[in-house]
């Protein structure tokens, strides 16, 4: 069985601070872990995925994420924050079979809203 | 990649009757996935729809209240059976194109979802 905690249900930044919006995962296999993005009244977009190549994963608009299987966490951060990344954030797991096939079943966290101040 | 198209995207119905949401994808697929998202929540998967074989449900869906249909392979229906107001909802289709040979670790891709209002 697989699932998603994000620790935090609201963040909240100033335009040009750091952003980190928290995730831990649970998995019994090798896990792929997303992180989605859902503006308001618009679809689900991807930022980022991890498949178990390189553990620093780079996404779009500037977010990545690193993956710690020590620590069973896959946080994503961004430098900088811009006015147009508030949105909800939802950090996302496949459930994968013991050969590592995904074929899409996810199990989505409870999302994180990020507020981002003048 | 695939482009998912939805319908429609929004509806208000009155409580009692019957919704059918169309989820068209522009490539053949294995498998196809229905979540609901309710005001303020975030995605719940509630079934798989598997090409020539009833959809997988999950636990607390069932088939009398969320039948789906899956005829090919671009292509399914879930229909949102005697609403009350509590299945007012975002209702989402979602797909991960599986290359056979290269490993079958994509993202999934969804439709832009089915804007559901009971009143």
């Amino acid at each position: 069985a697989q699932s998603v905690t994000q620790l935090d249900s609201h963040v909240s930044v100033s335009e040009g601070t750091p952003v980190l919006l928290r995730c831990n995962y649970s998995s019994s296999y090798s896990p792929s872990l997303f992180w989605y993005v859902q503006h308001p009244n618009k679809g689900l977009q991807l930022l980022l995925k991890y498949t178990s190549a390189a553990t620093l994963v780079k996404g779009i608009n500037g977010f990545e994420a690193e993956f710690k299987k020590s620590e069973t966490s896959f946080h994503l951060t961004k430098p900088s924050a811009h006015m147009s990344d508030a949105a909800e954030y939802f950090c996302v797991v496949s459930v994968n079979n013991a050969g590592g096939t995904s074929y899409g079943k996810l199990t989505f966290g409870q999302g994180t809203i990020l507020t981002v101040h003048p | 990649s695939a482009v998912i198209s939805q319908k429609p995207s929004r509806d208000i119905c009155q409580r009692g009757t019957s919704l059918t949401i169309q989820c068209q994808v522009d490539s053949q697929v294995t498998m196809m996935f229905w979540y609901r998202q309710q005001p303020g929540q975030s995605l719940t998967l509630i079934a798989t729809a598997n090409q020539g074989s009833e959809a997988t449900y999950e636990s607390g869906f069932v088939i009398d209240k969320f039948p789906i249909s899956r005829p090919n392979l671009t292509f399914s229906t879930l229909t949102v059976s005697n609403m009350s107001p509590e299945d007012s909802s975002i209702y989402l289709c979602s797909v991960a194109p599986v290359r056979l040979g290269t490993g079958p670790r994509t993202e999934a891709f969804f439709g832009q979802g089915t804007r559901l209002t009971v009143v």
